[in-house]
């Protein structure tokens, strides 16, 4: 059973430029979580998310992020017109949900964002 | 909102000793659960350990033990006959039950010596 996928490993944008973050998350999994790590510091919760439906993005900056889970394919993490502050590790997570695995969660390699 | 603090930002350990690593959380919810995910130099994120707030007994795999002391809000990991690839950041994670998002601490870096 692949675990969490995500692409690519990095990615550099410069400023302005959009970024595009993908997951896969592990089969059978029908949660999806989003997170940030800024250099030397914890991760951040941003978004969570199962099929087709943003269940908590309190996490999330209110401009130029956003989310999505589509019924067919991967997670998508969108950043538009990035700025230096966005560059940051991204990770993504997975579960199956609900209290019999007792809300444990998966994590992928993460996406590290460098804007120039 | 919940808080998690841990306040050793980095320790060293000599190979084969055991250290404690301290966490402390805030949270006026009575059902949660706690974490402590070790972070490698990969960065990957991997699950070392997990408690249910409404189990009294102390969480063990293998090596690795937490004493939960939830009247102290208090959830320290300790590692038993330590190896070079414990080495890593290790963080402390906070969950409510039913809420599905982790709150992390700032973690602390571990370094095992030969």
């Amino acid at each position: 059973n692949a675990g969490v996928m995500q692409n690519p490993r990095h990615l550099v944008r410069r400023r302005g430029q959009e970024a595009r973050l993908r997951c896969s998350p592990m089969k059978g999994h029908s949660h999806v979580y989003w997170y940030r790590q800024l250099p030397e510091e914890g991760l951040k919760f941003m978004v969570y998310l199962q099929k087709e439906n943003i269940i908590d993005e309190s996490g999330m900056p209110k401009e130029r992020f956003s989310a999505e889970f589509p019924k067919e394919g991967p997670s998508i993490l969108r950043i538009q017109q990035v700025v230096r502050g966005d560059s940051a590790a991204y990770f993504c997570a997975s579960s199956p949900g609900g209290k019999s695995t007792g809300y444990e969660q998966y994590f992928g390699p993460g996406t590290r964002l460098t804007v120039t | 909102a919940q808080t998690v603090t841990q306040s050793q930002p980095e320790m060293s350990v000599q190979e084969a000793e055991t250290v404690t690593l301290s966490c402390t959380y805030d949270t006026s919810e009575s059902n949660y659960y706690l974490f402590w995910y070790k972070q490698p130099p990969s960065r990957q994120m991997i699950l070392v350990i997990r408690q249910e707030a409404y189990k009294q007994q102390n969480a063990t795999e293998n090596r690795f033990s937490v004493n939960f002391q939830k009247a102290a809000k208090s959830f320290s990991l300790k590692i038993s006959d330590s190896q070079l690839g414990d080495t890593a950041m290790y963080f402390c994670a906070f969950m409510n039950r039913g809420d599905e998002k982790l709150t992390f601490g700032t973690g602390t870096r571990l370094t095992i010596i030969p």
